[in-house]
């Protein structure tokens, strides 16, 4: 595709449910990230994946947060038993190259924890 | 633990003007700095970056200043447009690929 599509856009979960955020990257980049940006703050590093293989998952706050990109295309953001402070918007970004320069980032996915 | 620290937290500038954001940074080891623009309901999207090998860059109207020795760099709008009211976010990169983002900077041109 044209650019990082991420959905659903928003998504409301009541406290303790799961949650699966999808991410579909730019066709053949090697590399992407989820990030994590609360209201007003900068996006935080959760994850990285180059191609199929996870190479750094030490943003993630809890064993409940899981990514997976199985075939090294599109990737899914898991949260387990959802809390209110994981209330926030979760980006996608992927790159051509395996260094990271340039990420293009999708729209996002707003999570609503209640 | 904040290892980027942008400011100002919000910034008015009427149309016309210079738009001046900075960033101080800690960690020597940061190879690569970004500044990415984000509106409303949309990702951050690049807008220029530098290396820390060089002390200025320029785009059009937009230009990093890089000073290593200080560890600061800063982002110029010259020429600023209400199109260009949005969040400014700085960031460095740690290891090969990890972005460390600043706190962001709301940027509102007045026309």
């Amino acid at each position: 595709g044209a650019g990082v599509s991420q959905s659903p856009r928003y998504k409301v979960a009541k406290r303790g449910q799961d949650v699966a955020l999808r991410c579909d990257p730019i066709s053949g980049h090697v590399s992407l990230f989820w990030y994590q940006q609360a209201l007003g703050q900068g996006p935080e590093f959760l994850t990285y994946f180059q191609n199929e293989a996870q190479l750094d998952k030490s943003g993630l706050p809890s064993d409940r947060f899981f990514a997976e990109r199985p075939e090294g295309s599109v990737s899914t953001l898991k949260i387990q038993r959802t809390q209110q402070e994981d209330s926030a918007v979760y980006l996608c970004a992927s790159s051509i190259t395996a260094g990271g320069h340039g990420y293009t980032f999708g729209s996002g996915t707003r999570l609503t924890v209640v | 633990q904040q290892q980027v620290k942008q400011s100002p937290q919000s910034l008015i500038v009427q149309k016309g003007g210079i738009s001046i954001i900075n960033c101080a940074y800690e960690n020597t080891a940061f190879d690569y700095f970004p500044w990415y623009q984000q509106f409303p309901g949309k990702g951050p999207a690049l807008l220029i970056a530098i290396r820390p090998d060089v002390s200025e860059k320029k785009e059009g109207r937009f230009t990093i200043s890089f000073n290593k020795s200080a560890k600061q760099f800063s982002l110029h709008i010259m020429d600023s447009q209400p199109g260009d009211s949005a969040t400014y976010f700085c960031a460095a990169r740690r290891s090969n690929y990890q972005l460390i983002w600043g706190a962001g900077t709301k940027l509102i041109i007045k026309p």
